[in-house]
């Protein structure tokens, strides 16, 4: 019952610098998102996906891409870090686009140095 | 006014007691109403849907006011199981795919105590 994984849980990164968050889910689900946590600030929607080749832009997009090349796959990419972008990043997912459960993954930890 | 507000807590509880929590929301046009659960240093997980006639969960009990633009909580009896933050959460009513998006309150976070 692997559900949402993301891959890497922890990771530090020099300003500047580039990565990718991986985010998979065997659940078949349609929508898949992105979120961020910060201290006081609740999780606040980075980017999400209502079906593979289709993403669009959510409360907090600038720093970051995303593509959604096949249902499973959500994957974001930091394209030059900055330390405003250390937090908690949660991906998530749904069955559809208005229903259902969102499901989370277990959250990746980043800093940036 | 923010888009889901709540009380920010803590709420320190002995157990057994009984604790309610309040949310509101703007945007009138919302459909889905949720409260999510979120333990330290974890990923949240759905606690229960909210219905518009109020629904219950065992000790939990959510409420629904449209009218108030207002969402409760309550838990009875409480745990020291039931410490973790507790999310308000209300579904985004704009154009095309966004109307399914979810936003999040802050959260309330509930500490009970032996």
């Amino acid at each position: 019952n692997a559900g949402v994984t993301q891959t890497p849980k922890f990771q530090v990164l020099k300003t500047g610098q580039s990565m990718t968050l991986q985010c998979a889910q065997d659940m078949n689900h349609e929508y898949m998102s992105w979120y961020r946590q910060d201290p006081g600030m609740g999780l606040r929607l980075i980017h999400y996906s209502v079906g593979a080749g289709i993403t669009d832009q959510g409360e907090v997009p600038n720093g970051y891409n995303v593509s959604r090349s096949t249902t499973e796959d959500f994957p974001l990419r930091l394209l030059l870090a900055a330390p405003s972008q250390t937090s908690v990043y949660f991906c998530a997912s749904r069955p559809g686009t208005n229903t259902g459960e969102l499901f989370f993954g277990e959250g990746s930890r980043l800093t940036v140095l | 006014r923010k888009e889901v507000e709540q009380d920010p807590g803590p709420f320190n509880v002995p157990e057994g007691a009984t604790v309610a929590f309040n949310c509101t929301y703007s945007n009138s046009a919302s459909q889905s109403f949720f409260w999510y659960r979120q333990d330290c240093r974890k990923e949240p997980k759905l606690l229960m849907s909210v219905y518009s006639s109020g629904n219950e969960d065992g000790r939990f009990t959510a409420q629904l006011n449209r009218a108030s633009q207002y969402i409760s909580l309550l838990i009875r009896d409480s745990k020291l199981s039931d410490s973790a933050t507790y999310l308000c959460v209300v579904n985004k009513r704009g154009y095309g795919g966004s109307q399914g998006n979810l936003i999040f309150g802050k959260g309330t976070k509930l500490s009970v105590k032996p």
